[in-house]
């Protein structure tokens, strides 16, 4: 199974903040990660997949880079509906794995 | 807009079997995800609209997908449940050529307990 390896596993930040979230394969998975927005007792959300495209809705603040083995989540300008724990999945190989979680608290 | 909504128990004891379903808009392939109390996210596997099947090899042994498609609806089975697979159980839809989660229900907490 390709390990996925977030850090860090939170963050506290305050509105404005720019925010930055890495996910590290255990081996190359060329362009296939995702990231995903959960809050409790909510639907997760789709952010961004194939490292860098926009899902549907998703704002722009939201960007993705990387290739191979590490990735970033970039939140460019933190707004108070970002406050969340964030994971990325990689979709190159069964079964999928998911990273351990990154929470973004209020500072 | 897709739905998904999960249902079914909320308590199971330990040694039975866990039985979700879940109905479904949209496709054709779905999967199962959970989320342990304080950990991260854990693939269960899929299922394409015509029932072909793919499983974590973590749960191959224990855990049983279908699909109705006369009631859009999914069902998951996971048997001889511990305490470890409390968890809240999600469905979830993926986007069209990209094995990435699109649309997700809300989760379903189930507690193994006696």
């Amino acid at each position: 199974d390709i390990q996925m390896t977030q850090s860090p596993s939170s963050v506290s930040a305050s509105v404005g903040d720019r925010v930055t979230i890495t996910c590290r394969a255990s081996q190359d998975i060329s362009s296939w990660l995702a990231w995903y927005q959960l809050k409790p007792g909510k639907a997760p959300t789709l952010l961004i997949y194939a490292t860098s495209r926009l899902q549907s809705g998703v704002p722009s603040r939201f960007t993705g880079s990387g290739s191979g083995t590490d990735f970033t989540l970039t939140i460019s300008s933190l707004q108070p509906e970002d406050f969340a724990t964030y994971y990325c999945q990689q979709s190159n190989s069964f079964p999928l794995t998911f990273g351990g979680g990154t929470k973004v608290e209020i500072k | 807009q897709v739905q998904l909504q999960e249902s079914g128990p909320g308590l199971v004891k330990p040694s039975e079997t866990l039985s979700l379903t879940c109905t479904v808009s949209g496709g054709p392939y779905w999967s199962w995800i959970r989320q342990p109390a304080g950990r991260g996210l854990e693939w269960i596997g899929r299922i394409y609209t015509t029932g072909i099947t793919n499983y974590n090899p973590s749960f191959k042994s224990r855990v049983t997908m279908s699909i109705d498609t006369s009631k859009n609806q999914l069902s998951l089975k996971l048997s001889s449940v511990t305490a470890a697979d409390t968890a809240v159980y999600y469905c979830a839809k993926e986007r069209i050529s990209v094995t990435v989660f699109d649309s997700w229900g809300q989760g379903t907490l189930v507690t193994v307990s006696s």
